[in-house]
């Protein structure tokens, strides 16, 4: 079965710098999907960022950027100029293939000091 | 834009009680998953359906039950709620890239 470990609980960065939010997963597919996803306090959980496995190269969205180390099987989320609303709990996700279904992994929740 | 609702965005009930959680999507998918969200457990698969009648369990899908009459809806059951099925719920639906989620259902069973 498919694995995904965050191992970090919390995080906390200061407005305008750099923090990573580190993930690992396990799964002897070729063919996968990987996400991160936002959970900011009482909101809606929305999509970050996806990345294709085929995909050598890494995502980016704005200030969102993933290092995606498939040998490795490490997949982390970078935030550049870090903002207050960038304060949210963050999930890793992983899909095997065509199905739908994510395997999560159980989250970070991430502080921005002003 | 795409739009996952939930019926209620809190909801207290009495141990023993049959509690319905409802979902509703407006954007045709066939793909639709009930989740808990607990802390320090991340988001567990309970049910999901990938067509109208149609369910399948997921990771624990004991204690409840869902149904799925309608494409755009599908409910998550609590047969005879618990104190251990407090939780905050989670509904998404599956849009070919990626999963939409509701704003969630925070449940309190005493």
């Amino acid at each position: 079965a498919q694995t995904v470990t965050q191992s970090q609980p919390e995080m906390s960065v200061q407005e305008a710098e750099t923090v990573t939010l580190s993930c690992t997963y396990d799964t002897s597919e070729s063919d996968y999907y990987l996400f991160w996803y936002k959970q900011p306090p009482s909101r809606q959980m929305i999509l970050v960022i996806r990345q294709e496995a085929y995909k050598q190269q890494n995502a980016t969205e704005n200030r969102f950027s993933v290092n995606f180390q498939k040998a490795a099987k490490s997949f982390s989320l970078k935030i550049s100029d870090s903002q207050l609303g960038d304060a949210a709990m963050y999930f890793c996700a992983y899909q095997a293939g065509a199905n739908s279904k994510l395997t999560f992994g159980k989250g970070i929740t991430l502080s921005v000091r002003p | 834009d795409v739009k996952v609702t939930q019926s209620s965005r809190y909801l207290v009930k009495r141990t023993g009680e049959k509690v319905f959680l409802e979902c509703v999507q407006d954007m045709d998918h066939e793909n639709m998953f009930w989740y808990r969200q607990d802390p320090g457990l991340g988001l567990r698969l309970i049910y999901f359906s990938y067509d109208v009648k149609m369910k399948e369990k997921g990771d624990i899908p004991e204690g409840y039950s869902v149904s799925r009459e309608k494409k755009e809806r599908f409910s998550l059951i609590l047969e005879s709620a618990s104190t251990n099925q407090t939780s905050m719920y989670l509904c998404a639906s599956w849009g070919r890239r990626e999963q939409y989620f509701g704003p969630g259902t925070r449940l309190t069973v005493t």
